[in-house]
């Protein structure tokens, strides 16, 4: 079945541009996604990216996709303190959402 | 707008004991789901649901019961709580348009059993 993963932690500096990855195996989801988990609490869309688009920006947020290796990626300029949360990657599979682990985004003074 | 509503937000379990998770959700929407989130594994789907009356297994459905007799709700029953059921339970709703799943997640119960 489909597999997606990320790594479990990212520590950067509060200021810095955050890069989360996420790398996956099936190639046939027509919609990736980011969501966002702050503690103790549900998690929520951030953003999304359609499958033949490469690159989607929203404010700080970038999302870039390359199909080719199966890589989607969430950039974070300019990280906050509010920032700090864990970031799931999915993917969308016969309406279902098959889900990474999670990044857990830790913000360095 | 209440979206998806979880009760209750946290739980302390025998084991043995059965319980009953309520997940609510006003948004008509017609999929829902019940995850359970370990750290370092992500969500796993236990159970979920394409319509009221329709209902079928996720990745680890073993012990877990449910059922949709409305669109609007969607309970999940542990049926004899096990230690290895202790987690964080999300109930999501999500709907589909243009090949677009938007999902909304419930704010969780965390269940201890021992």
């Amino acid at each position: 079945g489909e597999d997606v993963e990320q790594s479990l932690f990212l520590s950067v500096r509060e200021g810095d541009s955050s890069v989360i990855n996420c790398t996956y195996t099936d190639s046939s989801s027509t919609y990736l996604y980011w969501y966002k988990q702050e503690p103790g609490a549900g998690l929520q869309l951030l953003t999304y990216i359609f499958s033949n688009m490469d690159m989607k920006q929203d404010q700080r947020l970038t999302v870039l996709l390359n199909k080719k290796d199966k890589h989607l990626s969430l950039r974070i300029a300019d990280t906050q303190t509010g920032d700090s949360a864990i970031y799931f990657c999915a993917l969308d599979s016969n309406y279902q959402l098959i889900w990474g682990a999670g990044t857990k985004l830790i913000i360095k003074p | 707008n209440a979206g998806v509503t979880q009760t209750p937000k946290f739980q302390v379990l025998k084991t043995g004991q059965s319980m009953t998770l309520q997940c609510a959700q006003d948004m008509n929407h017609e999929y829902m789901s019940w995850y359970r989130q370990d750290p370092g594994m992500g969500l796993r789907l236990i159970h979920y649901s394409v319509g009221a009356g329709i209902t079928d297994q996720g990745e680890v459905p073993n012990g877990y019961n449910v059922s949709r007799s409305t669109t609007e709700d969607f309970p999940l029953r542990l049926l004899s709580a096990a230690p290895s059921q202790t987690s964080v339970y999300f109930c999501a709703s999500s709907y589909v348009t243009g090949g677009n799943t938007e999902a909304f997640f419930g704010q969780g119960t965390r269940l201890t059993v021992v």
